[in-house]
């Protein structure tokens, strides 16, 4: 089936520290989600990116989409403890499931104060 | 502010029996998720509902898991018999489609623990 793979598992960064994580699907995506969940909590939507090529960004957060829309990274600058948590993307296939989503492992971020 | 809710937020109970976890979705939402969380597996989802209607439920195991969805107001999933390698966090999630944005919006998930 449809896999998006999502590196690295684990990030331990200080206080003040760029965090990336990065997704990737072997096929090409219709659109990517990126969630956010705090630990003990559930995921809470971030940002989508549908163009080739797309970055947004949130503050600190800067959500690229590769040219291919296989791939997609997300890129904080200057860490914060508010930080902590486990990033998800969530790519979309075209004719799948026409709302279905496929969640990668997802990435543990720490930030050390 | 609109939320998902979900009903009980923690279960423990015993192997064999049935357990029955129940969500609510955002009000006006026509699609529902339901997926499972575990540390080895990420986030499964297990099957989904638009306007009420299955769409898709492959990634659940059919012998013990039924989802339904009674009304527009209430979307259930059942486990029967409960088996321990099902203790997870089981999360309902609700959208609106088809929109540009596609958001789903998670609800707080009920902790399952089957001893």
């Amino acid at each position: 089936g449809q896999q998006v793979m999502q590196i690295p598992q684990y990030q331990h960064v200080q206080e003040g520290e760029d965090f990336t994580t990065y997704c990737n699907s072997s096929t090409t995506l219709s659109n990517i989600q990126w969630y956010k969940q705090r630990p003990g909590g559930h995921p809470v939507f971030l940002i989508q990116l549908v163009k080739s090529g797309e970055v947004k960004k949130q503050k600190r957060l800067t959500f690229q989409f590769g040219e291919a829309k296989k791939n997609s990274s997300l890129h904080i600058t200057a860490t914060q403890t508010t930080d902590v948590g486990t990033y998800f993307c969530a790519g979309k296939y075209s004719g799948a499931g026409s709302y279905q989503l496929t969640f990668g492992k997802g990435t543990k971020l720490s930030v050390i104060p | 502010d609109a939320r998902v809710t979900q009903t009980p937020r923690h279960k423990v109970t015993e192997m064999g029996q049935e357990v029955t976890m129940r969500c609510q979705p955002i009000l006006g939402h026509n699609t529902v998720f339901w997926y499972r969380q575990t540390m080895m597996q990420g986030l499964e989802l297990l099957a989904y509902f638009r306007n009420r209607a299955p769409l898709d439920d492959s990634g659940m195991p059919k012998d013990r898991f039924s989802a339904e969805m009674p009304d527009a107001t209430l979307a259930t999933l059942k486990i029967q018999p409960s088996e321990p390698r099902d203790s997870a966090v089981y999360f309902c999630a609700s959208g609106l489609y088809p929109r540009a944005q596609e958001t789903q919006y998670f609800g707080p998930g009920t902790r399952l623990l089957v001893l």
